[in-house]
């Protein structure tokens, strides 16, 4: 029964490229959420979706950002244009109906 | 927004000792929800709270869901060096989205 699934693990890209961060969620769950994590820090909330819609995207930077949760296949957060200032830990967790979420391994984004 | 505060930063004891933090916010929580989190890896679930009062263990952790719904703290007892990690508190707030909110985190450092 595998968890929460993330890929890469570490992604490295330059200025101005896309980076694609990827996340399964674990069986029978149908929430997603996505995190960052930057250095000595806690997590902080982006993006929080259902099965082909998003609930709450309080916490996405309004520009470059972009995350989807299709019906079939795995949840993408989409960094467009990529900065330095977007180097960061990005963790997805998933939950079902009891709202304990699980959290995946995170992808280390690195941006030279 | 909701914040959570937690407290202390960081802990440094010995092997075998208890150790006790604690997180308060300035608004009602309606969940309360304790990770560990290990260098390079995503948050860990260790304890879920959700009835304000409610005491709960799991092996020599005990957390607790403050009476007023605005704190939890998290104990653990006779600590082992496997122990060391960031510990956080987090919660879901009155909004009720699914969204979590996370404390700063406890670093805890164990010297055999």
């Amino acid at each position: 029964n595998a968890g929460v699934m993330q890929n890469p693990r570490h992604l490295v890209r330059r200025r101005g490229q896309e980076a694609r961060l990827r996340c399964s969620p674990m069986k029978g769950h149908s929430h997603v959420y996505w995190y960052r994590q930057l250095p000595e820090e806690g997590l902080k909330f982006m993006v929080y979706l259902q099965k082909e819609n998003i609930i709450d995207e309080s916490g996405m930077p309004k520009e470059r950002f972009s995350a989807e949760f299709p019906k079939e296949g795995p949840s993408i957060l989409r960094i467009q244009q990529v900065v330095r200032g977007d180097s960061a830990a990005y963790f997805c967790a998933s939950s079902g109906a009891n709202e304990k979420l699980f959290f995946g391994s995170g992808t280390q984004l690195s941006v030279l | 927004g909701q914040q959570l505060n937690q407290s202390p930063q960081s802990m440094f004891i010995q092997e075998g000792e208890d150790v006790s933090m604690n997180c308060t916010s300035s608004s009602i929580f309606n969940t309360w929800l304790w990770y560990k989190q290990d260098p390079g890896e995503g948050p860990v679930l260790l304890i879920a709270l959700y009835k304000a009062g409610e005491l709960t263990s799991n092996g020599r952790l005990t957390a607790q869901f403050g009476i007023t719904r605005k704190d939890s703290f998290l104990n653990i007892s006779a600590s082992i060096p496997s122990d060391v990690g960031i510990y956080f508190c987090a919660g879901h707030g009155s909004s009720n989205t699914g969204k979590l909110i996370f404390g700063q985190g406890t670093t805890l450092q164990v010297k055999p």
